[in-house]
């Protein structure tokens, strides 16, 4: 079975600080694609990212950046120095061809204050 | 550029009331296209996906149902709406196969009282 696990449900940091949203995977399909979402309270998904599964480099956008580790199932998410505009929910998600479809976790509530 | 819309924004409707939420999307040919529902404080459940004009996919059994009349518009519906129904429904494309990223529309919230 597909699994996505988002085990931070809320984090308040200070504008200015870094900040690390987890994500644990499972599933044993060798080809798959892991995802992070945006959900501004607006409400709409916004895309940030896609990896697959054969391609562990980490990645780096602006303040964002992506550390994908197949040996732990992890697909972390850090935001460096956080701003009020990054306050969100954020969901990680996978898709592999098992599923036929996007398993979404739980998201973490991302709060940055002034 | 790819744009999709959805309509109306915000629905309140009374329970036993049939529903129509619309989402259609511009700038692309033959798109993927989904429905989720988001409960309250809740991730996205996939309630259908289509492949194709008048192909429908059902992932959940439900009273909601899905339409695919034109390429780029897909048409949710019910005939008489539950308290249960209430969420935020949106609507997503993507381009062919399931592993490509999915691009979501402003979202309906819905309310059934």
């Amino acid at each position: 079975a597909q699994k996505v696990t988002q085990a931070q449900t809320e984090i308040s940091v200070v504008e200015k600080e870094d900040v690390t949203l987890d994500c644990v995977y499972e599933t044993r399909d060798t080809t798959y694609y892991l995802f992070w979402y945006k959900q501004p309270p607006s409400g709409e998904l916004v895309f940030l990212i896609r990896r697959n599964s054969f391609d562990e480099q980490n990645e780096i956008s602006g303040r964002y950046s992506w550390n994908f580790q197949k040996s732990t199932s992890s697909f972390n998410f850090t935001i460096t120095a956080s701003q009020v505009v990054d306050s969100a929910v954020y969901f990680c998600v996978l898709y592999t061809g098992t599923a036929s479809k996007l398993t979404f976790g739980t998201g973490t509530r991302l709060q940055v204050m002034l | 550029s790819q744009t999709i819309h959805q309509w109306p924004a915000t629905l309140v409707q009374p329970v036993g009331s049939p529903l129509s939420l619309e989402c259609t999307v511009e700038g692309t040919s033959n798109p993927n296209l989904y429905w989720y529902r988001q409960a309250a404080g809740r991730g996205l459940q996939l309630l259908f996906y289509s492949v194709g004009i008048g192909q429908i996919s059902s992932e959940v059994p439900q009273n909601l149902s899905a339409s695919r009349p034109q390429d780029r518009q897909f048409i949710l519906s019910s005939k008489k709406l539950l308290l249960s129904d209430s969420g935020f429904y949106l609507c997503a494309w993507s381009g062919d196969g399931g592993y490509n990223e999915q691009f979501f529309g402003p979202g309906t919230r819905l309310t059934v009282l």
